[in-house]
């Protein structure tokens, strides 16, 4: 079975700072990778996926996210960032192919400063 | 389009209550789950089913009961209600995952307190 885990649970930044967030996985095989962000009372939202192809996924609102195989992470960037990012963010992993389970990491809460 | 949607929002039960969390889609998913969100926990799959008359457990199934007599409905029954199942509850669907690369979309939540 598939595991996440995400290091960094509370961030805090001042606005225009550049933002990663630490994701690691732990699968043996090919893997479909996911970033979702949860603003304060609301659903989960698609930030970015990575499926297959260039391993630098952008997505929504600026944000990228790079898959390197050999260090099974899927890190997420952002260059400067701003007061309504702020929220929390979770990484997903599921192993690739037909009807899989997706595992969520605990989430990091990222606190933006004016 | 509603995307996915989850009643009721709010809930307060007193231990050994049972009740439903209902959850529908209008996207002719085959695919829904059921998570529960606890600080510091992140999100737990509870149960899932992929597609109508099958359904299978997640990672945390004690406790709850779920079925999926059609394509757009996956309700998630507490039987007996203990406080420790006291957490947000979020239903989410998606397309078949190995016939098109599709995320899944979440509804809104319930949140739940035992007493």
């Amino acid at each position: 079975a598939q595991s996440v885990s995400q290091h960094n649970h509370h961030v805090i930044l001042s606005e225009a700072a550049s933002l990663e967030l630490g994701c690691n996985y732990s699968y043996g095989g090919t893997v479909n990778l996911f970033w979702y962000v949860q603003y304060p009372g609301q659903h989960l939202q698609l930030l970015l996926k990575y499926f297959s192809g260039d391993p630098l996924v952008k997505g929504i609102k600026g944000f990228e996210a790079e898959f390197i195989k050999s260090k099974f992470s899927f890190n997420l960037r952002k260059p400067s960032v701003q007061w309504s990012d702020t929220a929390e963010y979770f990484c997903a992993v599921e192993a690739a192919g037909g009807y899989q389970k997706v595992t969520f990491g605990t989430g990091t809460k990222l606190q933006v400063i004016p | 389009n509603a995307g996915v949607t989850q009643t009721p929002k709010f809930q307060v039960l007193k231990t050994g209550q049972s009740m439903t969390l209902q959850c529908a889609q209008d996207m002719n998913h085959e695919y829904m789950s059921w998570y529960r969100q606890d600080p510091g926990m992140g999100l737990r799959l509870i149960h899932y089913s992929v597609g109508a008359g099958i359904t299978d457990q997640g990672e945390v199934p004690n406790g709850y009961n779920v079925s999926r007599s059609t394509t757009e409905d996956f309700p998630l029954r507490l039987l007996s209600a203990a406080p420790s199942q006291t957490s947000v509850y979020f239903c989410a669907s998606r397309k078949n995952p190995g016939a098109s690369n599709q995320p899944q979309h979440f509804g809104d939540g319930t949140r739940l307190s035992i007493l």
